[in-house]
């Protein structure tokens, strides 16, 4: 199985509820990515976690929480967001293999729209 | 800042015609990958060359490195309507002896195939 799924695939919210996306991966990789994505423009690294535990955190504003509750699970909790939020948010893996950086991959993303 | 700088940020071709894209990046690196993303998708992995490689192939695909310029090249030969698409570089940092998970993706370019 080399596929990374995310649910849902599109998610329209106001500015006070909450949510969650999820992403999923059996490929064994013990590093997972979130990246915000906005159109025309590349992908932007949010968070990484590497064997469970948050790895990097790109300054990303607290009303994103990302979640990794097992090796193949990764969750981004959205709260309060604002109108600019709105993006394609896409998950990603890697084997992580300690040493050289991996190929990543993707999910079909989430299409994000904040009201 | 971007690492990675896609030329041209647009191309449009006749199917059939092969199809060139330049990466020009920054700083030191371990590798380099190319990625594609049709639109509104996730995005599919290409190829991955070491700094130690000068040039790698996969099926239509030839990718070149020259690390003394900090450029690669994407030549897609035979080009189908299948291929339109964005393709981005992305680096990894060569940061001393340890590791970083992170890899930022160029601005990329925008390819289209006439028919």
């Amino acid at each position: 199985d080399t596929e990374v799924t995310q649910t849902p695939k599109h998610l329209v919210m106001g500015m006070t509820n909450k949510k969650s996306l999820k992403c999923e991966q059996h490929m064994g990789h013990r590093a997972m990515y979130w990246y915000k994505q906005k159109a025309k423009k590349p992908p932007e690294l949010m968070f990484v976690y590497s064997y469970e535990k948050l790895s990097i955190n790109e300054s990303v504003p607290s009303r994103f929480s990302p979640e990794c509750p097992n090796s193949s699970l990764l969750n981004l909790h959205l709260h309060a967001l604002q109108p600019e939020d709105s993006a394609l948010y896409l998950c990603a893996s890697s084997q992580d293999n300690q040493r050289s950086t991996d190929t990543q991959y993707f999910g079909p993303g989430t299409r994000l729209t904040v009201l | 800042s971007q690492q990675g700088e896609e030329d041209p940020q647009a191309l449009s071709i006749q199917e059939g015609e092969n199809a060139t894209m330049n990466c020009s990046y920054k700083t030191s690196i371990n590798n380099l990958q190319w990625y594609r993303q049709n639109s509104g998708r996730g995005l599919v992995h290409l190829i991955l060359i070491r700094s130690n490689e000068r040039e790698k192939h996969s099926g239509r695909l030839r990718v070149t490195l020259d690390t003394s310029k900090k450029s690669s090249s994407l030549l897609i030969t035979a080009s189908r309507a299948a291929d339109t698409a964005s393709y981005f570089c992305a680096t990894d940092l060569l940061k001393g002896m340890n590791r970083d998970d992170k890899i930022i993706f160029g601005k990329g370019t925008r390819l289209h195939i006439l028919p």
